[in-house]
């Protein structure tokens, strides 16, 4: 029983580049999150899923996407990465109403 | 709407004194309460959580937390600090949208454990 597993661990992209960040999570759990986390400020939500099929925005959507694949997997997307994209990004998942789990993060630098 | 107001980014305890973290809530309805512990470079660990049983929630590691409806907070302490300890610390609020729990997070608060 892995939990929530992100890959990758760590990416350095160009201003301008895209990439995909990928989220798994083997808990039977239905809904799924993605928050980003910058120094002095919490984390912030990007995009959920409550559902399979079902995505919404959170605090802090622009500049991303999301597609929730199937139950077990929730993918975020920057389709041109900008500095202030610079930030640790975790994936979450949970049994409403209970708690998140979280996965260990992806730390991305766009320069 | 809800959100959290952690009291301190930076607390500094000496091994073995009592462990006070501060958190501050608003919700326009029954709020689910967290605790999530951060280890560095690594994810959130939920360290306890209260969902309107209990008002004195025990956790792991020892922390425990009170819910006082009245004074809208949900204080973490632990009576001995350890230097296993050290680490950021984070209150969240839940609050149900449709069928998701959308957490609200604190700002947090880094623990510093000295000898």
């Amino acid at each position: 029983n892995a939990g929530v597993t992100q890959t990758p661990k760590f990416q350095v992209l160009k201003t301008g580049q895209s990439m995909t960040l990928q989220c798994a999570q083997d808990m039977n759990h239905n809904s799924m999150y993605w928050y980003r986390q910058d120094p002095g400020m919490g984390l912030r939500l990007i995009y959920y899923s409550a559902s399979e099929g079902t995505t919404d925005k959170g605090e802090v959507p622009n500049g991303y996407n999301v597609s929730r694949l199937n139950k077990r997997e929730f993918s975020l997307r920057l389709e041109s990465a900008a500095p202030s994209q610079t930030s640790v990004y975790f994936c979450a998942s949970s049994t409403v109403p209970y708690e998140q789990y979280f996965g260990p993060g992806t730390r991305l630098t766009v320069t | 709407a809800q959100s959290v107001t952690q009291l301190g980014s930076h607390v500094s305890v000496s091994e073995g004194a009592l462990v006070l973290l501060r958190c501050n809530y608003s919700s326009s309805v029954p709020p689910y309460l967290f605790w999530y512990v951060q280890y560095p470079n690594q994810g959130l660990q939920l360290l306890l959580k209260y969902t309107s049983a209990a008002t004195l929630v025990k956790g792991i590691n020892g922390f425990e937390a009170e819910f006082k409806k009245s004074e809208t907070s949900f204080h973490l302490t632990k009576p001995s600090a350890h230097m296993s300890d050290a680490a950021e610390y984070f209150c969240a609020v839940s609050g149900l949208t449709g069928t998701a729990s959308k957490l609200t997070f604190g700002t947090g608060t880094r623990l510093q454990v000295t000898l």
